[in-house]
């Protein structure tokens, strides 16, 4: 099946640097990719659609400068906290979907972020 | 706008008992439902992809069923055992309009106990 790897699975850093998670579609090749963020004991918030080879396309409410996203081949994209806070501290999901809507969506292993 | 409802927010349940899990969604006009599973700090496993044209779907334990005209999907999980604990998630996928999105839309979920 449709496999999506997504990597660190968690990292801790400093205020004010920047953090890049990773998305990498493992086995399909994926045009658009899905970022997702996930407060404790709630449920997932689209953040952003990444589209390969063009800029995302962000929810309302989402920070496009603080949260940069690249989707520079078909089969990676990329997410960089930029200048993290603490209130940056989440657990960030990406997904992918293989072809089409007969497929349903596969979602990586996730990336909790903590901001000291 | 579409939105989905899980009921209940969670349920604890013997091992061995039969147990449904509830979905709800505003807006009929959906290409399909898809449920997950998440394990705490974990990313999300799908468990069943139902089409908008399809009724149920099964995998092994596991039914899922579908009335897209009522928006009401159920989650049939036979014979739990306590390694069925976890955090189900049902997400549907909207009909895009124009100006709109791919996405998902997503449940608060239902955190399932099973006790051995």
């Amino acid at each position: 099946g449709a496999v999506v790897s997504q990597h660190p699975s968690w990292v801790i850093c400093k205020s004010g640097t920047s953090v890049k998670i990773e998305c990498r579609s493992l086995d399909f090749q994926a045009t658009t990719m899905f970022w997702y963020r996930q407060f404790p004991k709630q449920s997932l918030m689209l953040m952003a659609t990444s589209n390969e080879g063009s800029k995302a396309t962000y929810e309302q409410g989402v920070e496009k400068d603080k949260f940069l996203i690249n989707h520079a081949s078909l089969t990676l994209s990329t997410l960089t906290v930029t200048s993290a806070h603490p209130e940056d501290s989440s657990f960030y999901i990406c997904s992918a979907r293989a072809m089409g809507r007969f497929y349903g969506y596969t979602f990586g292993s996730g990336t909790r972020l903590t901001v000291v | 706008k579409q939105e989905v409802t899980q009921i209940p927010a969670a349920l604890s349940v013997p091992e061995g008992e039969n147990l449904v899990l509830n979905c709800s969604f505003t807006d009929s006009a959906i290409y399909n439902l898809q449920w997950f599973r998440q394990d705490p700090g974990k990313g999300l496993t799908s468990l069943l992809l139902i089409q908008s044209s399809q009724r149920e779907q099964t995998s092994g334990r596991l039914n899922a069923s579908l009335d897209k005209s009522s928006g009401r999907s159920t989650l049939y999980i036979a014979a739990s055992q306590p390694g069925d604990s976890a955090t189900y998630l049902c997400a549907v996928e909207p009909v895009l309009t124009q100006g709109g999105s791919e996405k998902l839309v997503f449940g608060k979920g239902t955190k399932l106990t099973v006790n051995p």
